[in-house]
C-alpha cells in the first residue's frame, strides 16, 4: 500500500526567500507524481504534474523533481511571494487508473 | 477554466437526513470519476471510485449503503450521504483524470451536518 509523507508539516519564511518541500512514497512503482496547492475551504489547484519517466518539471518560480529510485519528489519554490501562502500537497498516482495517495500537506506562510 | 464543477459547494443538514452532491466533467466524458473527503487539517483521502453504467468501488472503511454513488452518465456522477450523522461532516472533493493521468479535482462541497 502506497504511503505519502511531506515534510516539513508547516514552514514560515519572509518573502524572498527560496525554499523547499519535501515529499516521500513507499512505492517506487508510481505511474505520476502530481504536486497541488490547496487555499483555505478551497479546492485544489494543480502545479505541477511529473510522469514516471521524467526527472522535473517547470512552471515559472515553481521547480518539481522527481527520484523514483529513492521514492523522493521536492517542490522548489523560488523567490517566495506572500501569495504563496497555502498548503501545498503532493499525491502519488500508482497506475494510469487515477487512484492517487495524497500526503498530509506542508502549510507555508510567506511573511511580507 | 474549470474542467470539473460540483454542486452545492456548501450544504447545512439536520441530522438524519439526506443530502446529494452533483461532479460534473466540463469538457470530457470520464467513464471514472473519483471521490474524496478531507477532513479538517487533514489530507485527502480517496473514498470511492465511480464507474459509469457500473457500481462504484469502494475504499476499505467505507460504507457503500451510507455513501451511494451513481455515475449514469459520461459527464456526472453523484454521491449521496444518507442518514447523515455530524461526523460525516467534511469536505467532499470529486476527479477526473485526464489523457497524461493527471487528476482535475472540483472545487468541493462542504457538508456540515447538525
Amino acid at each position: 500500500k502506497q504511503e505519502v509523507t511531506q515534510i516539513p508539516a508547516a514552514l514560515s519564511v519572509p518573502e524572498g526567500e527560496n525554499l523547499v518541500l519535501n515529499c516521500s512514497f513507499t512505492d517506487s512503482a508510481i505511474y505520476n507524481l502530481q504536486w497541488f496547492r490547496q487555499d483555505p475551504g478551497k479546492g485544489l489547484t494543480s502545479l505541477l504534474l511529473i510522469q514516471s519517466s521524467q526527472r522535473e518539471q517547470t512552471s515559472g518560480r515553481l521547480n518539481a523533481s522527481l527520484d523514483k529510485s529513492s521514492g523522493r519528489s521536492t517542490l522548489y519554490i523560488a523567490a517566495s511571494q506572500p501569495g504563496d501562502s497555502a498548503t501545498y500537497l503532493c499525491a502519488a498516482t500508482n497506475t494510469n487508473a487515477g487512484k492517487s495517495t495524497f500526503g498530509d500537506g506542508t502549510t507555508l506562510t510567506v511573511k511580507p | 477554466g474549470a474542467v470539473v464543477s460540483q454542486h452545492p459547494s456548501w450544504v447545512i443538514c439536520k441530522s438524519g437526513t439526506s443530502v446529494k452532491i452533483e461532479c460534473r466533467s466540463l469538457d470530457f466524458q470520464a467513464t471514472t470519476m473519483f471521490w474524496y473527503r478531507q477532513f479538517p487539517k487533514q489530507s485527502l483521502m480517496l473514498m470511492a471510485t465511480s464507474n459509469e453504467g457500473s457500481k462504484a468501488t469502494y475504499e476499505q472503511g467505507v460504507e457503500k449503503d451510507k455513501f451511494l454513488i451513481n455515475h449514469a452518465s459520461l459527464t456526472l456522477s453523484t454521491l449521496t450521504v444518507t442518514s447523515a450523522h455530524p461526523e460525516d461532516s467534511s469536505f467532499y472533493i470529486c476527479s477526473r483524470v485526464g489523457t497524461a493521468g493527471e487528476q482535475y479535482f472540483g472545487p468541493g462541497t462542504r457538508l456540515t451536518v447538525t
